[in-house]
């Protein structure tokens, strides 16, 4: 069975600094990897996803995340933070279904605040 | 254009009440899903529907029951609401098949606040 681990629940940056959010994942084939983010009261978005080929991908926002095969990370980072990133990212795993459509897994999620 | 929109935004209730939720997306997509955002925030699938044929059903109370009535739409009906359902419920939506990726990948609504009293 896939899962997927954010091993920190809270992150508190600095406006400007540098930030690194970490995922681990559990998933027997090649996994297909996303990050969300959801600001306050608001939905999901999709910041990013891995599929296949460079494992340094861009995404909005500034975002990049960079997949790590040994050692089952794909860690979300962004070099100079914003106070409009304030919110909840969550990582997540993802099967294709034979049925049709897939199956995400989500992390418990990090809530990442921004301090001015 | 909203991609996948929800109504209502905010639903609060009584226990024992009966409620539905509605779900539509206009990106031509064929599989839906509904998920469920505990207090802690925790995401975790419900159901899904591949053309209005169901994929994925999680452990859920059969008091949950999703409606499609095609594949554009997809509805949660909530029987004898519980004060433990009192949550946020997502709708999301993906390809059925496609290449590597596309298939994989779902666009999320902006969510149903409920509150069961």
């Amino acid at each position: 069975a896939q899962s997927v681990t954010q091993p920190d629940i809270h992150i508190t940056v600095s406006e400007g600094a540098s930030l690194e959010l970490r995922c681990n994942y559990s998933y027997g084939a090649t996994p297909y990897l996303f990050w969300y983010v959801q600001s306050p009261g608001q939905g999901l978005q999709l910041l990013l996803k891995y599929f296949s080929g460079d494992t340094l991908v861009q995404g909005i926002k500034g975002f990049e995340a960079e997949f790590k095969r040994s050692q089952s990370s794909f860690n979300l980072r962004k070099p100079s933070v914003h106070w409009s990133d304030a919110a909840e990212y969550f990582c997540a795993v993802g099967a294709r279904l034979t049925g049709g459509g897939n199956k995400l897994t989500f992390g418990t999620g990090t809530q990442l605040k921004v301090e001015l | 254009d909203t991609a996948v929109s929800q109504t209502p935004k905010y639903l609060v209730t009584q226990m024992g009440n009966d409620k539905s939720i509605k779900c539509e997306q206009n990106l031509g997509h064929d599989t839906m899903y509904w998920y469920k955002q505990d207090s802690k925030k925790f995401l975790k699938i419900m159901f899904s529907y591949n053309n209005k044929e169901l994929i994925i059903n999680e452990t859920v109370p059969n008091r949950f029951s999703p409606k499609s009535p095609d594949k554009a739409h997809l509805n949660l009906h909530i029987n004898s609401l519980e004060l433990g359902d009192s949550a946020v419920y997502f709708c999301a939506s993906s390809q059925a098949f496609g290449v590597a990726g596309f298939q994989e990948t779902q666009y999320f609504g902006p969510g149903t606040r409920l509150l069961v009293l």
